[in-house]
C-alpha cells in the first residue's frame, strides 16, 4: 500500500535551535517528493519539490534531503524562528495513478 | 493574480442544506484540484480538472458532491444535503502543468455543518 509516514508527530524547540523532521514512504512508482508548511488556518505552502535524481534541495533556512534507495526524506530547519511554528507535511507524488499521497504532518512549535 | 482565491472563508450550514464553495485559480494555471482536510488530518483528494474538463474524480462522493470549472468563472464545489461528517476545511489548489508539478493552494473554506 502506498503510504507516507512522518516523525515525530509533534516537536517543540527553542528559538534559534535547529531541528530535523523525518519522512518515510512506501510509494511506488515514485515521481517526486514535496515538503509543505501549513500555518494554522492557512493552506499549505510549498517548501521544496525533489525528483528521483535530487539528493538535497534548499529553500532559505529549510533543507530537504532525499534518499530514493531507502525511501526516506528529511527536512532540516536551521536557526528556527517563531514564525516556523506550523505543521510540516511530507507529500509523495507517485503510485500507478500519480496521485499525491499525504503524510499526517509534524506539528512544530518554536518557543522564545 | 498570483494567489488561489477561495470564497467564502467560513460557511455554516444546517444538516441537509446545500453548500457551495468557490475557487479562482491562478491565471494561466490549467489544473485545479479540490481537497478535504478534516480535523488537521491528512488531505483527502476529491476531484481535479484540466481546464473545464474533469481530469480525475475518483475521490468524489458522487451522490452528494459535484464540481465544475467553467470558462471565465470561478470553479465551484457543491455539496447537496450536507451531513455532519462533511464538516472540514476544503482546499483548492491550482497547477500550471499538471499532477506532477508544483501546486499553489488557497487558504481554504471552513465548512461547519450543524
Amino acid at each position: 500500500k502506498n503510504q507516507v509516514e512522518q516523525s515525530p508527530q509533534s516537536l517543540i524547540i527553542l528559538e534559534g535551535k535547529n531541528c530535523t523532521l523525518q519522512c518515510n514512504y512506501t510509494v511506488s512508482p515514485f515521481s517526486n517528493l514535496r515538503w509543505y508548511k501549513q500555518d494554522t488556518g492557512r493552506g499549505p505552502v510549498s517548501l521544496t519539490i525533489m525528483t528521483f535524481s535530487e539528493n538535497t534541495k534548499s529553500n532559505g533556512r529549510y533543507t530537504a534531503t532525499l534518499d530514493a534507495d531507502t525511501k526516506q526524506s528529511s527536512l532540516h530547519i536551521t536557526a528556527s524562528q517563531l514564525s516556523d511554528s506550523a505543521s510540516y507535511i511530507c507529500v509523495v507524488n507517485g503510485g500507478n495513478n500519480r496521485k499525491l499521497i499525504w503524510g499526517l504532518g509534524t506539528s512544530l512549535g518554536v518557543n522564545p | 493574480g498570483e494567489e488561489v482565491a477561495q470564497t467564502p472563508k467560513h460557511l455554516v450550514r444546517g444538516e441537509g442544506q446545500k453548500a457551495k464553495l468557490y475557487c479562482a485559480p491562478i491565471k494561466g494555471h490549467s489544473y485545479v484540484f479540490w481537497y478535504q482536510q478534516v480535523l488537521k488530518n491528512e488531505f483527502k483528494f476529491l476531484i481535479s480538472f484540466q481546464n473545464e474538463n474533469v481530469f480525475d474524480e475518483t475521490g468524489m462522493p458522487k451522490e452528494r458532491f459535484s464540481a465544475k470549472c467553467l470558462p471565465n468563472s470561478p470553479c465551484s464545489l457543491e455539496i447537496q444535503a450536507t451531513k455532519l461528517e462533511d464538516s472540514a476545511v476544503y482546499f483548492c489548489a491550482s497547477s500550471q502543468a499538471g499532477v506532477s508539478y508544483g501546486y499553489t493552494f488557497g487558504s481554504g473554506t471552513r465548512l461547519t455543518v450543524v
